[in-house]
């Protein structure tokens, strides 16, 4: 068990520029979440995913984001025309099923000059 | 709209003396109760989880749970230097939706 994986660690990119992140949740965990916390927040529910399926998107999901668990096991994170207010971490985190405990990844840190 | 609140803090309290971090949440709904550690920089990291009224203890850490008062609390004994960080409380209602936060207390340890 390696844990929740994420990648990049730190992405920093210009105003207007795409990007993408990717989480590997752990081994047969079937529920993902992708989570942003920014500074002295807590983490703030983005979307999760139970298997392939999106079952639910946070308001804060702008039509600018979206994300992907195509085969079930890892996920992506897109951020089209990233605005300064992108600038967060994006946690990933991954559970066994609803009644699991859930564990996060070490996170992309984003900082959108 | 489901809410944890928690005192941002900091909390400052010296080396070997007991830390008690407190949580509060709106939602009578909610099942289950975790605290996470964050250190600064990092993500946050499970170290407790409570679902029953009463008292959970798992070596310094005691977790305190009281649903009719819709409370939740840490304590940490022999408080360290390395338990400096910023303490999440976070619940789960019995259904599909995902966990909800508070915005954390900072935890200071005066050597």
């Amino acid at each position: 068990d390696t844990g929740v994986s994420q990648d990049p660690r730190h992405k920093i990119t210009k105003r207007g520029q795409n990007v993408t992140f990717r989480c590997d949740p752990i081994s047969e965990h079937n529920r993902l979440y992708w989570y942003r916390q920014t500074l002295g927040q807590g983490p703030e529910f983005l979307t999760y995913f139970q298997n392939e399926a999106q079952l639910e998107k946070s308001r804060l999901l702008s039509d600018r984001f979206s994300a992907e668990r195509p085969k079930g096991s890892f996920s992506t994170l897109e951020i089209q025309r990233t605005e300064q207010g992108d600038s967060a971490m994006y946690l990933c985190a991954s559970s066994l099923d609803n009644r699991s405990l859930i564990h996060f990844g070490n996170g992309t840190r984003l900082t959108v000059t | 709209q489901k809410e944890v609140e928690q005192n941002s803090g900091p909390l400052s309290v010296p080396e070997g003396a007991i830390a008690s971090l407190n949580c509060t949440y709106s939602d009578r709904g909610s099942q289950s109760f975790f605290w996470y550690r964050q250190y600064s920089g990092k993500s946050p990291e499970l170290i407790m989880s409570i679902y029953s009224n009463g008292d959970k203890e798992d070596g310094r850490f005691t977790a305190q749970l009281n649903k009719a008062s819709q409370y939740v609390s840490l304590l940490i004994r022999d408080s360290q230097p390395s338990d400096s960080a910023t303490y999440l409380c976070a619940s789960l209602d019995s259904g599909n939706t995902p966990l909800v936060f508070g915005k954390g207390t900072r935890l200071s340890v005066i050597a």
